[in-house]
């Protein structure tokens, strides 16, 4: 069945950087793109990016740019998105979806990072 | 704030439907067809329920419908049942430029089964 399995839960202090992971199956990677969204604890989803697996090709939220870096590895299958100087505000639950033009799914598990000094 | 606007929660009986709004503007839910709708129990990853405004996903109750007029969308469950409760996001593309992104979430919907 089509799945996204991402790593797991990090805890960062304020300043580093955090690479997550996706892990792709049961579909041809490059056939859909990959979106990260984030969700602050008890907040709602906050729409952080696109790229595309077949060209690279990247769409950051204004916010996060020059902090946001998204890559894939088609070899492995696998979406990875790097945030940079890490703040507080950035603790959240990060998701990773396939993406098909305007909708998304499925959802990875979600990876949990903490930001705390 | 979030650029689509959501009811904080909206509650009914089993067996009752309702219906959670998604208002924007013609920048986004208005000018596109490319509204989605997703189901988020806690401590669990969001669920697509319907996507480009009407279409339901294989494995989707067929209880689950979408709608929009003008710049508002609309998801309608009907039969209500316990395992309905939870939250509710819209999301569309946006053209808007004072918009943060080429997608935008509304703020959620939390839905109570009374």
């Amino acid at each position: 069945q089509v799945q996204l399995v991402q790593s797991g839960a990090e805890v960062k202090k304020p300043g580093a950087s955090v690479k997550v992971s996706c892990k792709a199956s049961g579909y041809t990677f490059t056939n859909y793109g990959i979106i990260w969204v984030r969700q602050a604890p008890g907040q709602g989803l906050e729409w952080m990016g696109w790229i595309s697996t077949y060209t690279g090709n990247t769409n950051f939220a204004q916010k996060l740019q020059g902090r946001v870096t998204m890559t894939t590895d088609t070899s492995t299958n696998t979406a990875y998105m790097e945030l940079k100087s890490l703040r507080s505000d950035d603790t959240a639950v990060y998701y990773c979806a396939r993406a098909s033009s305007a909708w998304f799914d499925p959802w990875g598990q979600g990876t949990l990072v903490t930001v705390s000094s | 704030q979030s650029a689509l606007t959501q009811p904080a929660s909206v509650s009914g009986s089993p067996g009752q439907s309702i219906t959670i709004s998604c208002t924007g503007t013609s920048s986004d839910v208005g000018g596109y067809n490319f509204v989605s709708w997703y189901q988020q129990h806690p401590g669990k990853a969001p669920k697509l329920m319907i996507y480009d405004v009407t279409n339901r996903p294989s494995g989707v109750s067929n209880r689950f419908s979408g709608s929009k007029s003008g710049n508002t969308a609309s998801l309608t469950i009907s039969g209500l049942q316990a395992e309905d409760e939870a939250h509710y996001y819209c999301t569309s593309y946006t053209s808007s430029s004072t918009v943060d992104g080429v997608f935008v979430f509304g703020a959620g919907t939390k839905v109570t089964v009374l």
